[in-house]
């Protein structure tokens, strides 16, 4: 099984702020890497696709990035919708999920 | 657009099969090149992939569950449903469906992103 790690677990910043979380793969997994945000109480939804694309009607503040084992998800200026817990998720081989990163505003 | 709807018990004993259905709508389950997949999180915790089936009735299984997982299609009903038989505690979780794209064939085998997903069921696992 490929084993996802993520850093850091939460994170609080301020609005405004630049906020950037990372994601590990135990071994190559390419760009076979996609983001997901999900609010409480709700489903997780699809932000980036292939490490690095921006899903349909995502706004541009979300970027993703990375190959191969190390992966970067960003948001530029985070706002208040974005409070949520952001996964990612790898599909190099059977789907497995990060842990979770936890956002909350300062 | 394409949305999800899971529906079954909420209540399942242990030692018993939790059974599932997602409802496809606004859309063939059958069109484009889609798997349709399984995911459970247990409460407060991460995202587990359980299982996928494409309308030819392929079906891959998280090894981990396999055993206990069984995933069909109904194409006539725009449906596809999820089985976990011998059922404990640890299975107490939400359970989304989900659509699965993709436009890379990793190995040999297409693999992708889940979007849509239904709004999730919580299933207890309780005496």
């Amino acid at each position: 099984d490929i084993q996802m790690t993520q850093s850091p677990s939460s994170l609080s910043a301020s609005v405004g702020d630049r906020v950037t979380i990372t994601c590990q793969a135990s071994q190559d997994i390419s760009n076979y890497l996609n983001w997901y945000q999900q609010k409480p109480g709700k489903a997780p939804k699809l932000l980036i696709y292939d490490a690095s694309n921006l899903e349909t009607g995502v706004p541009s503040r979300f970027s993703g990035s990375g190959s191969g084992t190390d992966f970067t998800f960003t948001i530029s200026s985070l706002q208040p919708e974005d409070i949520a817990t952001y996964y990612c998720q790898q599909y190099d081989n059977l789907p497995t999920f990060g842990p979770g990163t936890k956002v909350d505003i300062k | 657009q394409v949305q999800l709807q899971e529906s079954g018990p909420g209540l399942v004993k242990p030692s018993q099969t939790l059974s599932l259905t997602c409802t496809v709508s606004g859309g063939s389950i059958s069109s484009g090149s889609y798997y349709w997949s399984w995911i459970r999180q247990p409460a407060g915790k991460g995202l587990e992939w359980i299982g996928r089936i494409y309308t030819s009735g392929s079906t891959n299984y998280n090894p981990s569950l396999k055993s206990r997982v069984t995933i069909s299609v109904d194409t006539s009903k725009n449906q596809f449903s999820l089985k976990l038989s011998s059922v404990t505690a640890a299975d107490t979780a939400v359970y989304y469906c989900a659509r699965e794209g993709w436009i890379t064939m990793v190995r040999g085998v297409p693999w992708g992103w889940f979007d849509p997903w239904g709004q999730g069921t919580l299933v207890t696992v309780s005496s």
